[in-house]
Formats: structure tokens, C-alpha cells, sequence
């Protein structure tokens, strides 16, 4: 079965540094995907960013990259040059092939400090 | 592309009533998840439709039912209710059924069981 681990309830950053919140996932699957989203106080869901498991470039949009280590099973996301808008909880979630549902982890919350 | 709608955004309701939540998908979105996200719990899968057929379901009772009409919209029906019921419900919709879809969130709907 998969599983997402997010080890981080809480963490918190200056403004304008990177920050890097962990992700570990359990899959026997060899094809699936792994995603980040952003869920504000305001509830709802914003997707971040992706990587599939056979790209071989780590993930990146703008200030998001993600941190690949497929032998590790890991897939931490970076933000750089963090802005007080920032401050959310960040899910980790991955969806294979055969299983075709989103498992997401239990999330870490972010609070950007000024 | 407006994105996906949930209606309505608040809901209060009593023990033993039910209720209908919809979603409406990003154009062209054929694919409709439902999840429930409690502070216990987290974010629990709870369906998914594609093209009115239920693909895919979660560990959840009876109680809890969905369809998908033929314009890709759909609703999420929860009888007898409970007081854990109480959650944010959340929709997403994706283009297909590929693992490698992103799915796309609304802005849930915040149901409270009194």
C-alpha cells in the first residue's frame, strides 16, 4: 500500500531564505507521481508541483524545485526566497499507477517569519 | 479557465439530516475526486467519477454517496448525519485517469454537524 511521511508538523522560516520540507514515500510500484500542494488558511488546495517517477531532472516551478531521490524514496520541496505569503500548510501526496488515487501525507505546517 | 467551484461554501446541518454537496470541474475535466479533511483524520479519499461511473472508492460507509452527471459536474450526498461528519470536503477534478494527472482543487465546502 502507499504511504507519505511528512516528519515535520510545524516549521518556520525567515523571510527571503529557502526552506526545505521533507517527504518520504512507500511504493512497490515502479510508474507514479508525486505531488506538492499549498492549502492556505482559507482551505482550499494549490497545486505546486509535480514529478513523475521516471523524470530524471528534479521538478521545478519558479520558486519551487523539488528534490528527487528516487533510491532514498524521497521527494522534499525546496522554496526559495520565501515571502510571507508562504505561510501555509504544505501536503506531500503521490498517486501510482495501479492504486490511481492520491495519498497524501499529514502535512507540515510553514509560518514565514519577517 | 475558471477553475473548479464547489457549492455551497458553508454548510450547517443536525444530526440525522442529509446533505448535497457539488462540484463543478475545470472545462473539459472529466475526472471528479471527493475527499474529506478533518484536524484527526487529515485528508481522507472519499470517490472518484469518471464519465458517471464511479472508478475508484475509499474506505468510507454507505452513508456517503456520490454521482457524476453527463456534463462532468457532480455531487456528493451524506445521509444520517453524524457529528464527525463535520469536515472540509473537498473536490478535484483532473483531464483523465492517467497516474500522471494533476488534479486541480476547489475551495471546499466547510460542513458543520451540530
Amino acid at each position: 500500500a502507499q504511504k507519505i511521511t511528512q516528519t515535520q508538523p510545524g516549521m518556520f522560516v525567515q523571510e527571503k531564505e529557502a526552506v526545505t520540507l521533507d517527504c518520504t514515500y512507500d511504493t512497490s510500484d515502479q510508474s507514479y507521481g508525486l505531488f506538492w500542494y499549498k492549502q492556505p488558511s482559507s482551505g482550499e488546495m494549490i497545486f505546486l508541483i509535480y514529478q513523475g517517477s521516471y523524470d530524471e531532472q528534479n521538478a521545478t516551478e519558479g520558486r519551487y524545485s523539488l528534490n528527487f531521490q528516487k533510491a532514498r524514496k524521497s521527494a522534499n520541496l525546496v522554496i526559495s526566497a520565501s515571502q510571507l505569503g508562504d505561510s501555509a500548510m504544505y501536503f506531500c501526496a503521490s498517486r501510482t499507477g495501479g492504486y490511481n488515487k492520491l495519498i497524501f501525507g499529514a502535512g507540515t505546517r510553514l509560518a514565514v517569519h519577517p | 479557465k475558471a477553475g473548479v467551484t464547489q457549492t455551497p461554501r458553508y454548510l450547517i446541518k443536525t444530526r440525522g439530516q442529509q446533505v448535497t454537496l457539488s462540484c463543478s470541474p475545470i472545462s473539459g475535466h472529466r475526472s471528479v475526486s471527493w475527499y474529506q479533511q478533518t484536524p484527526g483524520q487529515g485528508l481522507q479519499f472519499l470517490f472518484e467519477y469518471f464519465s458517471e461511473t464511479q472508478r475508484n472508492k475509499g474506505n468510507f460507509p454507505g452513508r456517503f454517496s456520490g454521482r457524476q452527471f453527463s456534463n462532468s459536474r457532480s455531487e456528493m450526498n451524506v445521509s444520517t448525519l453524524e457529528l464527525g461528519d463535520s469536515a472540509l470536503y473537498l473536490c478535484a477534478s483532473r483531464p483523465g485517469l492517467s497516474s500522471t494527472d494533476t488534479q486541480y482543487f476547489g475551495p471546499g465546502t466547510r460542513l458543520t454537524v451540530l
